[in-house]
């Protein structure tokens, strides 16, 4: 089946950094990748949702210059959290999909833990 | 707004007992209902799905009815077994949007 990565699975930085988190698709060419964020014991929460090529759409209250997220192939989306803050600590997940269907495959998630 | 409602977890079942996670939506349309499925440490997968009022999704024996007029997309399990522990996710997605918003997430642990 359809296999999406993420890279690193895990990381700890320290405040006012910024860490790039990747997300890859193995096996298939994802025309749309979204990015999710998941706090504990909580649902995931679409923050946006990027086409290759294109400007990502994000959702309303995402912050799009704290969270940049780059589409520029079509096995690659990556997603740079910004100046990064203890409160941005979560878990971050990728999904991706063919383009045109309701079907999304999804990564592993990434921790990203910000002293 | 859009949105999920799921069962609390966690659900702890002996083996081989029969489940039940409840699940209702509020959507402005007429939407697809999904279950995810995560295993520790792996990313969600598709279980189930359903696309229309009436029909049924099932995998792995695992089902799933939409029914409109309660607004719910129960999943149900006649006979569960310890390799079913994991985080279930019911979800709607809108036609138009491919975005998908999910309930909270119902852990269930399977004892043997």
């Amino acid at each position: 089946g359809a296999v999406v990565s993420q890279h690193p699975s895990w990381v700890i930085c320290k405040s006012g950094t910024s860490v790039k988190i990747e997300c890859r698709s193995l096996d298939f060419q994802a025309t749309t990748m979204f990015w999710y964020r998941q706090f504990p014991k909580q649902s995931l929460m679409l923050m946006a949702t990027s086409n290759e090529g294109s400007k990502a759409t994000y959702e309303q209250g995402v912050e799009k210059d704290k969270f940049l997220i780059n589409h520029a192939s079509l096995t690659l989306s990556t997603l740079t959290v910004t100046s990064a803050h203890p409160e941005d600590s979560s878990f971050y997940i990728c999904s991706a999909s063919e383009g045109g269907t309701d079907t999304q495959y999804f990564g592993p998630g990434t921790r990203l833990t910000v002293l | 707004g859009d949105s999920v409602t799921q069962m609390e977890g966690p659900v702890t079942l002996s083996e081989e007992a029969f489940l039940t996670i409840n699940c209702t939506y509020t959507a402005t349309g007429y939407p697809s209902l999904f279950w995810y499925v995560q295993y520790p440490g792996e990313g969600l997968q598709l279980l189930l799905k359903a696309t229309k009022a009436d029909d049924k999704g099932s995998n792995k024996g695992f089902e799933a009815t939409y029914r409109k007029e309660t607004t719910s997309f129960h999943l149900e399990k006649g006979s569960v077994q310890v390799s079913d522990s994991a985080v279930y996710f019911c979800a709607l997605m809108m036609d138009s949007s491919y975005k998908l918003i999910f309930g909270s997430g119902t852990r269930l642990l399977v004892r043997p």
